[in-house]
């Protein structure tokens, strides 16, 4: 069945810890996606990409990386993990319409990694 | 202003109600629209899209598109328990070129 995977679920990491959220796919979308989001709050985009060897930062500026290897994996990573960067975070992927029906840029969630950062 | 608006709620419905959650945009080129849902802790699932000026049905829920005004709506019938979470709007802004998310509206349902 096609979905969208995120490990871990949860994580609890010190401070000045290198940590690397992992997201994968197997919906065969071009497009993915990284938000944080605090409880309660709105979606910030922090990182997304078209495509194989693209990156782009979001609206939200983030101390967080990351890369796209190949289509089906858009791991974020975070070099020196910080209290501040305790949040959820969230991987999407979209498609570009097509003979799903749905319009292009449809985007279709993971469950989230909560992060803790002590 | 932002681009997609929502009031942040909370919305409070009685059980067996209907629940009617609004959202205007700003980009007049805007083409397609969409509602999600997101529970607490939980992520966003998609629940209804619509790309046409009108109403679009899918069990208890109905999209209410209306381009010249600028307004998308989402009518749930018969209110639930079980639909108590915060409700996204989302708009694919032309001139973007992305997806933009509402902050969203949290309903609450009271039995």
């Amino acid at each position: 069945e096609a979905d969208i995977y995120q490990t871990p679920r949860y994580l609890v990491i010190g401070t000045g810890k290198k940590i690397t959220l992992e997201c994968s796919q197997t919906m065969g979308h071009d497009k993915m996606y990284w938000y944080q989001q605090d409880p309660g709050m709105e979606l910030h985009l922090i990182h997304y990409s078209y495509g194989v060897n693209s990156t782009e930062k979001g609206d939200l500026s983030s101390e967080s990386t990351v890369s796209r290897i190949r289509t089906e994996h858009f791991p974020l990573t975070l070099e020196s993990a910080r209290p501040s960067h305790t949040s959820q975070y969230l991987c999407a992927s979209s498609d570009l319409g097509g003979t799903s029906g749905r319009a292009a840029d449809t985007q279709y969630f993971g469950p989230g990694t909560r992060l803790t950062v002590l | 202003q932002k681009e997609v608006e929502q009031n942040s709620g909370p919305l409070s419905v009685p059980e067996g109600a209907i629940a009617s959650l609004n959202c205007t945009y700003s980009d007049r080129g805007s083409q397609s629209f969409f509602w999600y849902r997101q529970y607490s802790g939980k992520s966003p699932e998609l629940i209804m899209s619509i790309y046409s000026n009108g109403d679009k049905e899918d069990g208890r829920f109905t999209a209410q598109l209306n381009k010249a005004s600028q307004y998308v709506s989402l009518l749930i019938r018969d209110s639930q328990p079980s639909d108590s979470a915060t409700y996204l709007c989302a708009v694919i802004s032309r001139s973007a070129s992305k997806i933009i998310f509402g902050s969203g509206t949290r309903l609450s349902i009271r039995p």
